[in-house]
């Protein structure tokens, strides 16, 4: 009954390595979106999709490629991966994506060697 | 002008004590305001929010005070437990805006 799952929990893999993490919800919400997280703790918002359309495209190399097959899905693919991409990976949604509470995911540990 | 000032980084506070974390806006247009509660190897999840038409709201003991006036809101915690040792997140939104602008955050540890 997970509400936002992530898979790969964990991602271990050799710089310049093409990765993808993929994210489904079972909440029916509109809108998904994509956070990085430092070792700082910060969360950077990379990427939100409403209704399988992007609307937030931050300012993310164009090695990071989202991908909404539907409304319940949106993967991450990240190619070439370098060791600045080491970080913890978000995938959320929230109900149509306007102030309403965002529901996140457990993560994806990413550690580029 | 989109950013949102969190303060202070990190917090340690005596168990049963009150817990204060600061948070501060430019952007007059944001008029949502929650705050994330964040442990160890998880997810954020929504603790708390509140719309500038109200000065406080309780749930509780988790309060957030909000300062229109001075654009600045915060998070207290009133008789502060070890289980509240988390990282805390403010954040700031406007109705025509899917997106929500974050805090950097603040790691507040309880001690027994």
């Amino acid at each position: 009954d997970t509400a936002v799952s992530q898979t790969p929990k964990y991602l271990v893999t050799q710089m310049g390595n093409d990765k993808s993490i993929k994210c489904e919800q079972n909440l029916g919400h509109d809108t998904m979106y994509w956070y990085k997280q430092d070792s700082k703790k910060f969360l950077k918002i990379m990427f939100s999709y409403n209704n399988k359309e992007l609307i937030i495209n931050e300012t993310v190399p164009n090695r990071f490629s989202p991908k909404s097959p539907d409304k319940a899905h949106l993967n991450l693919h990240i190619n070439s991966l370098e060791l600045g991409d080491s970080a913890v990976y978000f995938c959320a949604s929230s109900p149509s994506g306007q102030e309403e509470t965002q529901y996140f995911g457990p993560g994806t540990r990413l550690l580029v060697l | 002008q989109q950013q949102v000032k969190q303060s202070p980084q990190s917090l340690i506070v005596q168990k049963g004590g009150i817990s204060i974390i600061n948070c501060a806006y430019e952007n007059t247009a944001f008029d949502y305001f929650p705050w994330y509660q964040q442990f160890p190897g998880k997810g954020p999840a929504l603790l708390i929010a509140i719309r500038p038409d109200v000065s406080e709201k309780k749930e509780g003991r988790f309060t957030i005070s909000f300062n229109k006036s001075a654009k600045q809101f915060s998070l207290h915690i009133m008789d502060s437990q070890p289980g509240d040792s988390a990282t805390y997140f403010c954040a700031a939104s406007m109705q025509s805006n899917y997106q929500l602008i974050w805090g950097a955050g603040t790691k507040l540890i309880i001690k027994p």
